[in-house]
């Protein structure tokens, strides 16, 4: 079974403070997305990225959002000032063929608490 | 547009009884309908899809469920509850235009011994 790992598993930081939270995709599968879920509510989609650009973003992913692929292998999203709604949990989900009526596989999860 | 409504953000059935989880989706287009599973403390795994082949798909773990068009329902069913059953279940959509999937609010399952 294709894993798709993030680190960390969980988070703390202070509010104003810049996050970074990584993920490991699965080998050849080239499309990308970060989800979150906020406790109690939906999984909303953030962003989809593809060839080394953003393919379609949330109007939750402004400014303070940011996605790479900083060594061609890992993704990353990064929140530059994190408020106290910023505390979510984060999902990475990858696939091989774009997300349309095929699968993608989730990670774990990453807890952020912003504090 | 799409959503997707699920009825029930909890359930409980007993263990060896029919497991019956709702799923209702607005879609302009034909839909791409996916069941996911998350475990405690685990990401959500695919349980099944329908990509408009079979209106009757067949998933992991003995789940399956049924597109029907006419009622815009995609609910997810097992003959016989098992303890393992236990978790959090998640519909979603997208479609052509639309490729994010669109999640409801989940329906967390519990399995009554």
């Amino acid at each position: 079974e294709p894993e798709v790992t993030q680190t960390p598993s969980h988070q703390v930081t202070q509010m104003g403070q810049e996050v970074i939270l990584r993920c490991v995709p699965i080998s050849n599968h080239l499309y990308f997305y970060w989800y979150r879920q906020i406790l109690g509510q939906k999984v909303e989609f953030l962003v989809s990225f593809y060839n080394n650009e953003i393919s379609e973003k949330s109007e939750i992913f402004d400014d303070q959002f940011s996605v790479e692929r900083p060594d061609g292998s890992n993704f990353t999203l990064k929140i530059r000032s994190t408020k106290l709604e910023d505390s979510a949990m984060y999902f990475c989900a990858n696939s091989g063929q774009g997300a349309l009526g095929t699968e993608a596989f989730f990670g774990q999860g990453t807890r952020l608490t912003v504090v | 547009a799409q959503s997707v409504t699920q009825l029930g953000s909890h359930v409980s059935v007993s263990e060896g009884a029919l497991v019956l989880l709702r799923c209702n989706y607005s879609s302009s287009v034909p839909p791409y309908l996916f069941w996911y599973v998350q475990y405690p403390n685990q990401g959500l795994q695919l349980l099944l899809k329908y990509t408009s082949a079979a209106t009757l798909v067949k998933g992991i773990n003995g789940f399956e469920a049924e597109f029907k068009k006419s009622e815009t329902s995609f609910h997810l069913t097992k003959p016989s509850a098992h303890m393992s059953d236990a978790a959090e279940y998640f519909c979603a959509v997208n479609n052509f235009g639309n490729e994010k999937l669109t999640f409801g609010t989940g329906t967390r399952l519990t399995i009554i011994p």
